[in-house]
C-alpha cells in the first residue's frame, strides 16, 4: 500500500541555518505530494505541494521538488527562523482512495 | 471567511461511552474528511464524505461511523470507546474529492479514561 517515510527527529537548528527534511514515498500510480505544517496548538496547514514529477512547490521560503526517480520530496529552506518551529508532515494523495497518506512527522525547533 | 470549525475542542469520555464530534467545512466546500492523529504519529485517514455520500473509508473498526448533512457539515461517531481511541481528531474540507487544496480544522482532542 501507499506509505510515506520521513527522517527521524527531532531536529534542532540555530536561526539562519539551512534546513533539509527528508521524505520518501511508496505509491501506486503518480501521486500528488504535499508538505503540511502544524504549529503548536493549531491544526494542519498546507505548506506546499507538487502534482507531477519535477514540479517544485514553494511557499514562505520553503521548497520541495518532486523526484520520481528517487521517489522523494525533500523539504528545504535556506535560512530558518524561530517562527518556523513546528511539526512538519510529508503526505501523498494518489487520487484513488480520496485520502491523504501522512508520514510520522518531524519536530523542528529553531533557537535564537 | 471562517475556516474549518470543529467542536468541541476538548472532551473527556469514559471507556464504553459514545462520542460525537462535529465539523463545519469552509463555505462552498462539499467534501469533508476525518483523520485520527495519535500523539507522535501522522494523521490516519478515517472517512471521506462528498455530496453526502461516503467516498472513502480507512482501516478503522465499525465502531467508527460518520455522516454528512445537506449543509455539508459532518459528524463523526465513535461507539464503545477504548483507551486507544484517545487522539486528536482532525476534519478537513475541500472543494471536491480532489485533495490538492484540503484545509484542516484545529481538531478535537479526545481523551478516554
Amino acid at each position: 500500500g501507499d506509505s510515506v517515510t520521513q527522517m527521524e527527529g527531532p531536529v534542532t537548528l540555530s536561526e539562519e541555518a539551512f534546513l533539509t527534511i527528508n521524505c520518501t514515498y511508496t505509491a501506486t500510480g503518480y501521486p500528488s505530494l504535499f508538505w503540511y505544517v502544524q504549529y503548536p496548538g493549531e491544526g494542519l496547514q498546507l505548506l506546499l505541494k507538487a502534482t507531477k514529477a519535477d514540479d517544485k512547490g514553494s511557499n514562505k521560503g520553503f521548497e520541495a521538488t518532486y523526484r520520481k526517480e528517487t521517489t522523494s520530496f525533500h523539504l528545504e529552506k535556506g535560512s530558518v527562523q524561530v517562527s518556523d518551529s513546528a511539526v512538519y508532515f510529508c503526505a501523498l494523495d494518489t487520487g484513488a482512495n480520496s485520502k491523504l497518506t501522512f508520514g510520522k512527522g518531524i519536530t523542528l525547533s529553531v533557537r535564537p | 471567511d471562517a475556516g474549518v470549525t470543529q467542536s468541541p475542542t476538548h472532551l473527556i469520555k469514559t471507556r464504553g461511552q459514545h462520542v460525537t464530534l462535529r465539523c463545519s467545512p469552509i463555505s462552498g466546500h462539499k467534501s469533508v474528511s476525518w483523520y485520527q492523529q495519535v500523539l507522535g504519529q501522522g494523521p490516519q485517514f478515517i472517512f471521506q464524505y462528498y455530496e453526502k455520500e461516503e467516498r472513502g473509508r480507512g482501516n478503522f473498526p465499525d465502531r467508527f461511523s460518520a455522516r454528512q448533512f445537506p449543509n455539508y457539515s459532518s459528524e463523526l461517531n465513535v461507539n464503545a470507546l477504548l483507551l486507544g481511541d484517545s487522539a486528536l481528531y482532525l476534519c478537513a474540507s475541500s472543494w471536491d474529492r480532489v485533495l490538492a487544496e484540503a484545509f484542516f480544522g484545529q481538531g478535537t482532542r479526545l481523551t478516554v479514561v
